[in-house]
């Protein structure tokens, strides 16, 4: 079974479109996160989920917007999506204590052309 | 604020000789640190981490990073390289008294030669 679980793996779309990617854990942790990786490999947060309430938004557009239906889900919807949109992106979650060991998933990468 | 600097973005090695990748923080209050492993076109994997219970700390794959306040240093190192060990390696640090919101490093890609 796997722990953080992302769809889907690999997202190629047009300038303008929006989409979808889909994160679920099944650790019975109650904080989700997302991150991105860009192309240097850089990783930041974007978004942090505490059972369903939105903890963390860093200096993220507004064109991304998390929904988390339940504290085992969180997804990541991207409107009217821009070439430097084009990224990894890692769901991750942990439990809510100080210091818990952060899982993630296996990344989604998005490429906009 | 917190912050994390990785000396050296590439690190080559020979297999069987030490591994040392270096990390340095900044925290303004006592730190929660990491070291995650990624392999090509997968997630990040924890390897260790330190909170405060040891300033050695031992982790997975024989790797071990030893935290020292006095430098603000968090280094990861590991005696005897194996090829399976080549991978990008991200040093982070997390202050927060609730979940995991982690700051990383710029990572180090390590080679190991045959």
């Amino acid at each position: 079974d796997t722990a953080v679980s992302q769809t889907p793996k690999y997202l190629v779309t047009q300038m303008g479109n929006d989409k979808s990617i889909k994160c679920e854990q099944n650790l019975g942790h109650d904080t989700m996160y997302w991150y991105k990786q860009d192309s240097k490999k850089f990783l930041k947060i974007m978004f942090s989920y505490n059972n369903k309430e939105l903890i963390i938004n860093e200096t993220v557009p507004n064109r991304f917007s998390p929904k988390s239906p339940d504290k085992a889900h969180l997804n990541l919807h991207i409107n009217s999506l821009e070439l430097g949109d084009s990224a990894v992106y890692f769901c991750a979650s942990s439990r809510q204590s100080g210091g818990a060991e952060a899982f993630f998933g296996q990344g989604t990468r998005l490429t906009v052309v | 604020a917190q912050s994390v600097t990785q000396l050296g973005s590439h690190v080559s090695v020979s297999e069987g000789a030490l591994v040392l990748l270096r990390c340095n923080y900044s925290s303004s209050v006592p730190p929660y640190l990491f070291w995650y492993v990624q392999y090509p076109n997968q997630g990040l994997q924890l390897l260790l981490k330190y909170t405060s219970a040891a300033t050695l700390v031992k982790g997975i794959n024989g790797f071990e990073a030893e935290f020292k306040k006095s430098e603000t240093s968090f280094h990861l190192t590991k005696p005897s390289a194996h090829m399976s060990d080549a991978a990008e390696y991200f040093c982070a640090v997390s202050e927060g008294t609730s979940g995991s919101r982690l700051t990383f490093g710029e990572g180090t890609q390590l080679t190991v030669n045959p």
